[in-house]
């Protein structure tokens, strides 16, 4: 019930393209799906979340799709650049977890130049 | 604004030894909350602190033990150190705890060898 999947568990995009990175759900009590980039050495920084009770958030190049009635949001990272080659954590909060982030497994991002 | 500061970055203890980790949080935030990341098991939540009581827990072993102090600075320790608690133990501050769409902001870790 509290398990968050992530795929893929790597992904190769050329320079300019689009990444795109799934998450699926089962609790349906989460309320709060955040999306985070980890760079070696470095801890989770958050990128960019979202509430169930909205469907699209864009912030830059970077847009969250959250599709409720199926448990399941997305990363859309456009015109993806070599600086964001990172990994990827899609997250999830509320319900009976309170205030603990369930996190996917990561999605190890390479750009190519 | 300082960020979240985790001291030692870097830290080699024996099995069985114990070990305390350190988490300065944000300036003025309350909630402290510690995750483990590894490899195999990603990251996983350890425990979460605001204002000086633990207000969740994850599902570790007792050997896991943390706490928060008056200035919202947090320590946790592990006893009896295994070669399975090698791992990056990562410490996030937020303003409040519980509400909805609380930013948690993560530290660079500290990461714990044990040999």
């Amino acid at each position: 019930q509290q398990q968050v999947k992530q795929s893929p568990q790597s992904l190769i995009v050329q320079k300019g393209g689009i990444s795109i990175i799934n998450c699926a759900y089962e609790n349906t009590a989460f309320d709060y799906f955040p999306w985070y980039q980890q760079f070696p050495g470095k801890g989770p920084a958050l990128l960019i979340a979202i509430r169930p009770d909205v469907s699209e958030k864009k912030e830059g190049r970077f847009t969250i799709s959250f599709n409720k009635s199926a448990k399941q949001f997305s990363l859309h990272i456009m015109d993806s650049q070599p600086g964001d080659s990172a990994t990827y954590f899609c997250a999830a909060k509320g319900g009976t977890s309170g205030s603990r982030l369930t996190f996917g497994e990561g999605t190890q991002l390479t750009v190519n130049p | 604004k300082a960020g979240v500061t985790q001291t030692p970055r870097y830290l080699i203890k024996t099995r069985g030894q114990q070990v305390t980790l350190s988490c300065s949080p944000i300036s003025g935030h309350r909630s402290v909350s510690w995750y483990q990341q590894t490899p195999g098991q990603g990251l996983q939540f350890l425990f979460e602190y605001f204002s000086e009581t633990q207000r969740n827990k994850g599902n570790f072993p007792g050997r896991f033990s943390g706490r928060q102090f008056s200035n919202s600075r947090s320590e946790m320790n592990v006893s009896t150190l295994e070669l399975g608690d090698s791992a990056l133990y990562l410490c996030a501050s937020s303003p409040g705890t519980g509400g909805r769409g609380y930013g948690y902001t993560f530290g660079s870790g500290t990461r714990l060898t044990v040999v």
